[in-house]
């Protein structure tokens, strides 16, 4: 149990426009989940954490406007990066933590969309 | 100062050996502690949990020292799989209960 799937696993983009990511909880409740980006040889950073139902809380230096992120239902939170440009290209990872899973403090993550902005 | 501090390596072993990796952390009040896995463009996979006592869990141990502030992992008899970047992960106890990441320690297992 507590599997995370994301799509799409990879998007290619022109600079400019927007990007949606999709994270979804397959077989638990995601009371919170949290996403991260890693530029390569970095490690894993919080962009934001979101409950289902309420507003995302944004990590200093993470602009709220350019990456909105939504969590209407407790198996799926989206991240859009919007008017994208080369140096939003990175790793994107999700993760999930909630009911249902064999730890309930335990993020479980999904398998990353690498976007590539052009 | 970093939050979770790691040597990035690499570590370059020999099939068999035993390797150890350390990790230092700032913050005195964090709650929980973790080993992640990461492949090569992949997310990152949950190797243990650490606890105060030690840990063991086939060839990996776990240890922690609060009073330190460093977490270590040792891998004995190393398998050529692995090979991967392994994160330091700390759990800083804040309400929205999210993870702080270390830049990783790659290790390559060489045959």
């Amino acid at each position: 149990g507590a599997v995370v799937s994301q799509h799409p696993s990879r998007v290619i983009c022109k600079s400019g426009t927007s990007v949606k990511i999709e994270c979804r909880s397959l077989d638990f409740q995601a009371t919170t989940m949290f996403w991260y980006r890693q530029f390569p040889k970095q490690s894993l950073m919080l962009m934001a954490t979101s409950n289902e139902g309420s507003k995302a809380t944004y990590e200093q230096g993470v602009e709220k406007d350019k990456f909105l992120i939504n969590h209407a239902s407790l198996t799926l939170s989206t991240l859009t990066v919007t008017s994208a440009h080369p140096e939003d290209s990175s790793f994107y990872i999700c993760s999930a933590r909630g009911s249902g899973t064999p730890s309930t403090d335990t993020q479980y993550f999904g398998p990353g969309t690498r976007l590539t902005v052009l | 100062r970093k939050e979770v501090e790691q040597d990035p390596g690499p570590f370059n072993v020999p099939e068999g050996a035993t390797v150890a990796f350390n990790c230092t952390y700032s913050n005195s009040a964090s709650q929980s502690f973790f080993w992640y896995r990461q492949d090569c463009r992949k997310e990152p996979k949950l190797l243990m949990s650490v606890y105060s006592s030690g840990n063991e869990d086939g060839r990996f141990t776990a240890q922690l020292n609060r009073a330190s502030q460093y977490i270590s992992l040792l891998i004995r008899d190393s398998k050529l799989s692995d090979s991967a970047t392994y994160l330091c992960v700390v759990n800083e106890g804040t309400g929205r209960r999210a993870l702080t990441f270390g830049s990783g320690t790659r290790l390559q297992v060489q045959p």
